[in-house]
């Protein structure tokens, strides 16, 4: 059972343009949602996250969204730049009596063409 | 600070075969996390450590073992390599169990035949 979904494989978007990366989640009980940037041959490196409470948090180019009601969350990046080419991991983390875990969606592979 | 370092980069293995995949951090996080990444599967959690002496099982544990002597030191322990286990592992931390963002090393590239 995949409680974090990200349903596109891989996207493809012009230089300049705005990038939407998508999520969706089934669990109810996610306090936090993160979204993760991942290059070849390196590990994953933080990019942004949003409390439950919150419905949008931004940061430079890169703003999350977060819809409760539909359990889906969205990564824009505007204007999406040659460098943001890369795999782009949703997760999203649940609170049990001091134990916190992270689950992650497949990821999306963001290709920008120049 | 060298942030997380795993070593080795690359490891081959046979069937039944141990070996230990090591993982260390120098920002004196309380929290670290073994993470394997299967194609189509996304990063699943195998075990974790809320700081030293603490260890618990995630959501993949079977076939490894952890131990956290230290702070910064939190190795992943194959008893007995199986093809199933050929994957990539990530070792992850953070300041706090409750920390939000965790700071992933470079990857450990294991193939058993």
């Amino acid at each position: 059972d995949q409680q974090v979904k990200q349903n596109s494989p891989s996207l493809s978007v012009q230089e300049g343009r705005i990038s939407i990366l998508n999520c969706d989640y089934t669990n109810s009980m996610f306090d936090y949602f993160l979204w993760y940037k991942k290059y070849p041959a390196e590990g994953p490196t933080f990019l942004i996250s949003i409390s439950s409470i919150k419905d949008k948090n931004e940061d430079g180019r890169f703003t999350v969204f977060l819809n409760k009601s539909a359990k889906h969350l969205s990564l824009h990046i505007v204007p999406s730049q040659p460098g943001d080419s890369a795999v782009y991991f949703c997760a999203a983390r649940t609170t049990n009596f001091g134990n916190e875990k992270l689950t992650f969606g497949t990821g999306t592979r963001l290709t920008i063409i120049p | 600070n060298a942030g997380v370092t795993q070593t080795p980069k690359f490891q081959v293995l046979k069937t039944g075969q141990s070996m230990t995949l090591q993982c260390a951090q120098d920002m004196n996080h309380e929290y670290m996390s073994w993470y394997r990444q299967d194609p189509g599967m996304g990063l699943r959690l195998i075990h974790y450590s809320v700081g030293a002496g603490i260890t618990d099982q995630g959501e993949v544990p079977n076939g490894y073992n952890v131990s956290r002597s230290t702070t910064e030191d939190f190795p992943l322990r194959l008893l007995s390599a199986a093809p199933s286990q050929t994957s990539v592992y990530f070792c992850a931390s953070s300041l706090t169990a409750g920390g939000v963002e965790q700071y992933f090393g470079p990857g450990t590239r294991l193939t058993v035949t």
